[in-house]
């Protein structure tokens, strides 16, 4: 069974840090290009950004809110997923969800999972 | 960065009902769009690739079409379960870009 599980969720001081861990399992973590997509409370859905599977470089891609201040990165020897978060600002606060769509976007197959809540408040 | 204008931003329907959600790329994508189904609390679910394209499980009353910067999804004849709501996102370029969202409600 295809599991993706986040954790590292919190409440953090505007100005501070978290990292979101994403655990997987079930499919060939090394070649999947993971995403990590986020949803603010009541709004629609907004793409972070990218990490390549090994075989295609591991090179990463981000949104413009975010570029420069968060860093995806991954662990291919513990099926794991990371999104270092520094510089929080209250329009970080979102449900950040991991998802993989396959190598290079082919959709192969969908994974998502179940979300991990971002706070950002004083 | 390429813009996803998505409407309507919400409709009301039946059960039964034969309902079509559009999606305008601010350039053109070729195909390389997806649809996503997201309920109440949950996460998103994909549903099509490449446009039109279902993904292994997704019952066969949704159906997308479209290419260029026009697209849109189909659900033929609503079920109670299909009440939710749905997002496009174009993977030609990055940023990856969403549209709004379409929230499908019982009327």
């Amino acid at each position: 069974e295809v599991q993706l599980v986040e954790f590292g969720g919190g409440l953090v001081k505007p100005g501070g840090s978290l990292r979101l861990s994403c655990a997987a399992s079930g499919f060939t973590f090394s070649d999947a290009w993971m995403t990590w997509v986020r949803q603010s409370p009541g709004k629609g859905l907004e793409w972070v950004g990218r990490i390549k599977g090994k075989t295609d470089g591991g090179t990463t891609d981000y949104a413009a809110p975010v570029k420069g201040r968060f860093t995806i990165s991954r662990d291919d020897s513990k099926n794991t997923l990371f999104l270092q978060m520094d510089s929080l600002k209250t329009e970080d606060t979102a449900v950040y969800y991991c998802t993989t769509e396959g190598r290079g976007y082919s959709y192969s197959y969908s994974y998502w999972g179940q979300g991990a809540l971002v706070t950002v408040s004083s | 960065d390429i813009q996803m204008t998505q409407s309507p931003s919400s409709l009301s329907a039946s059960v039964g009902d034969r309902v079509t959600i559009t999606c305008r790329a601010s350039h053109g994508i070729n195909n390389y769009l997806a649809w996503f189904q997201q309920k109440s609390g949950k996460a998103p679910k994909s549903l099509i690739y490449t446009a039109s394209s279902l993904l292994s499980g997704v019952p066969s009353r949704f159906s997308g079409s479209g290419s260029g910067t026009d697209f849109t999804l189909t659900i033929n004849s609503l079920q109670p379960e299909d009440f939710a709501t749905y997002y496009c996102l174009q993977y030609h370029s990055y940023p990856l870009t969403f549209g709004g969202g379409t929230k499908v409600e019982i009327k």
